[in-house]
């Protein structure tokens, strides 16, 4: 089964460009997560959509991140513009979540983000 | 509030050995999932494992045995004559429990950095 696919792998620009992230959720998964992972701050959790809905968007750093979820199977976070310290390695992860408990979180590969 | 916290940040061994990642937790959720999650060099997150807080039985899959113990609020792992293919830096999560509303969001602990030396 194909796990959660995030693109592009490696992303190197300027600072000030537009960066776009893709992420396609595992097939049966309704949740979806975009994460952050930097040596300073770990792992956070940036957003979370349940139904394509933004549940929880607290993580989100500030107005220069934004991320959507047009269907079931796409999301995009962006970042406009991007600035040095946006450099990590973001994450997509996706689960199940129904009446009863949610399953647990897959994650993509991440995408390495360097802006220079 | 959720923490997690892997006290060692790195340990190294010689294949065959066994390893144990410690890891203890602080929540006021009387229900709560406990996780591993694996990153290998390659850089992809790879999940292990994930423990109900009612179910304290340990479990055991292949070389890997995980041990929690609600009174010591820990949930230690442990790799059984490692090998060069378990070198990765290894995340202990929390969350919380079924059906609570804060079940999706995971507090990651720092990782504990693990390499298995031939």
């Amino acid at each position: 089964d194909a796990g959660v696919i995030q693109s592009p792998r490696h992303e190197v620009t300027e600072m000030g460009q537009e960066v776009t992230l893709r992420c396609k959720p595992i097939s049966g998964h309704n949740s979806l997560f975009w994460y952050r992972q930097t040596m300073m701050r770990g792992l956070e959790l940036l957003i979370y959509f349940n139904n394509n809905v933004p549940i929880d968007d607290s993580g989100m750093p500030e107005d220069r991140f934004s991320a959507k979820m047009p269907n079931a199977s796409f999301s995009t976070l962006k970042i406009q513009p991007s600035e040095p310290r946006d450099s990590a390695v973001y994450f997509c992860a996706s689960s199940r979540r129904g009446t009863g408990p949610s399953g647990p979180q897959h994650f993509g590969d991440g995408t390495r983000l360097s802006i220079l | 509030a959720q923490k997690v916290t892997q006290a060692q940040t790195e340990i190294s061994v010689v294949e065959k050995e066994d390893v144990t990642l410690d890891c203890v937790y602080e929540t006021r959720d009387t229900t709560y999932y406990l996780f591993w999650y694996k990153q290998p060099p390659s850089g992809e997150l790879v999940f292990l494992i994930r423990r109900n807080s009612f179910d304290e039985q340990n479990e055991i899959s292949g070389r890997y045995s995980w041990n929690f113990q609600k009174s010591t609020s820990s949930f230690n792992f442990t790799i059984t004559a490692s090998q060069v293919v378990d070198s990765a830096v290894y995340f202990c999560a929390l969350s919380g429990g079924p059906l609570r509303s804060n079940d999706y969001k995971l507090s990651f602990g720092a990782g504990t950095t693990v390499t298995v030396r031939a």
